[in-house]
């Protein structure tokens, strides 16, 4: 256990559902990202905060994907309107300000029917 | 843009060193890092270099850094069979960017 929770592990829902995730990263770590894992693949970035502000969104992220961080704490991640594509393990990752580790939660693993 | 290149398997024999390697493209690196994920499990820090260094070493696992070649290897030693699993070479600035992985398979 790292100390990032992610909620919840696992999430089925039908296309064209909205779906929104929680991460609570390690208190005090001012920095939280987002990355997608598919099956044989290495995470993909999807966007970072610095404390409450996003500093950068992937071109992945489409109109679909927001997230959201906004006391600078526990972030969430919502898609909209769920396409097959989206089907994935959602990662987050926090980093302590002058940190170079970046510790991952468990991972929400999401699969669209 | 960034990218990070593996070979996607390697298989050794259980006691033989197993050496996996990484390309990367971005310059302005601070640190690279190599990252481990077993089956079902998060992704796990194993190590990481500075990027004015050559060479790291942790118990089994050595890193080797060729800034000109922007090549990463990771070594690890007398190979076990709970060193079975995925492994990632990241590399970024501001964000971790990994690669494919490579997949260890370790054999009696």
């Amino acid at each position: 256990d790292t100390g990032v929770s992610q909620d919840p592990r696992h999430k089925i829902t039908k296309r064209g559902q909205n779906v929104t995730f929680r991460c609570d990263p390690i208190s005090e770590h001012n920095r939280l990202y987002w990355y997608r894992q598919t099956l044989g693949q290495g995470p993909e970035f999807l966007t970072y905060f610095q404390n409450e502000a996003q500093l950068e969104k992937s071109r992945l992220l489409s109109d679909r994907f927001s997230a959201e961080r906004p006391k600078g704490s526990f972030s969430t991640l919502e898609i909209q309107r769920t396409e097959q594509g989206d089907s994935a393990m959602y990662l987050c990752a926090s980093i302590p300000g002058q940190g170079t580790e970046a510790f991952f939660g468990q991972g929400t693993r999401l699969t669209v029917v | 843009g960034e990218d990070v290149e593996q070979s996607l398997f390697l298989s050794v024999r259980e006691g033989d060193s197993s050496v996996i390697n990484c390309t990367y493209t971005d310059s302005s690196s601070t640190y690279l890092y190599w990252y481990k994920q077993e089956p079902g499990a998060g992704l796990q820090l194993l190590t990481y270099i500075f990027s004015n260094m050559d060479m790291k070493q942790d118990q089994r696992l050595t890193v080797l850094l060729n800034k000109k070649d922007k090549h990463l290897s990771l070594r690890i030693a007398d190979t076990q069979t709970g060193d079975s699993a995925i492994y990632f070479c990241a590399d970024g600035y501001n964000k971790l960017i990994f690669g494919a992985g490579t997949r260890l398979a370790v054999h009696p």
